[in-house]
């Protein structure tokens, strides 16, 4: 059965950096074609992709916020870990991590953690 | 690539035939997914490749299209099905609809 589990801080002030951790099971990214994602939702907004990393360290960037943002993984504890500096109240919102099936050229997420909180505030 | 959703919101009773319409910028072939959100909980996939049902998704909901323009339909509206639907595009990186908010009529 696959699951993600995200963690992190749930307060941060402006300009800190915000590290969320993704701890995955059912599943391993040392597994060739795997990939997990991180995705946020402002209060009340749409869902908007942030960041993406492959099982061979292949990493994918929402391009307005790639100088912030950097994502990893620890394949030994099976977690994914991203960072984005800079903080802003902007990025404020829930923080999801989801699981990325790929078959041929199409790639959807079937499988989403129940999601982190951010509140970005002095 | 830019993905529009209309409408933003509607309304609509039990039993109703729902369509949503999503239109992508440039061309993305049939790389097109569906979302359903309810409050305060993840995402779940509904659709994938613009027509594949997502197994134990129930078969009132159907998608269509190619190219830049697609539906969402959903044939007899559950109370289950009250909720908030996004389109993603997976042709280049992965970008979300804005969103439609299904409410009761």
């Amino acid at each position: 059965q696959v699951t993600l589990e995200e963690s992190g801080p749930t307060v941060v002030k402006p300009t800190q950096t915000v590290t969320l951790n993704c701890t995955i099971s059912g599943f391993s990214l040392t597994t060739s074609g795997e990939g997990v994602g991180w995705i946020r939702q402002p209060p009340g907004k749409a869902l908007e992709w942030l960041a993406l990393i492959y099982w061979d360290d292949d990493k994918r960037f929402r391009p307005d916020l790639e100088g912030r943002l950097a994502i990893t993984k620890d394949p030994s504890k099976d977690q994914i870990l991203l960072t984005v500096t800079n903080a802003d109240p902007a990025d404020t919102g829930t923080y999801y991590c989801a699981h990325l099936q790929t078959v041929g050229w199409s790639s959807y997420f079937d499988y989403w953690g129940q999601g982190t909180p951010v509140t970005v505030s002095s | 690539i830019q993905m529009t959703q209309s409408p933003s919101s509607l309304s609509a009773s039990v039993g109703d035939r729902v369509t949503i319409t999503c239109r992508a910028s440039q061309s993305i072939s049939s790389y097109l997914n569906w979302y359903q959100q309810k409050p305060g909980k993840a995402a779940k996939l509904l659709i994938f490749g613009a027509i594949n049902l997502q197994s134990g998704v129930p078969s009132r909901f159907s998608g269509s299209g190619s190219g830049t323009e697609f539906t969402l339909t959903i044939s007899s509206l559950q109370p289950e099905d009250f909720a908030t639907y996004y389109c993603q595009q997976s042709y280049n990186m992965w970008t979300f609809g804005q969103g439609t908010k299904v409410e009761v009529k």
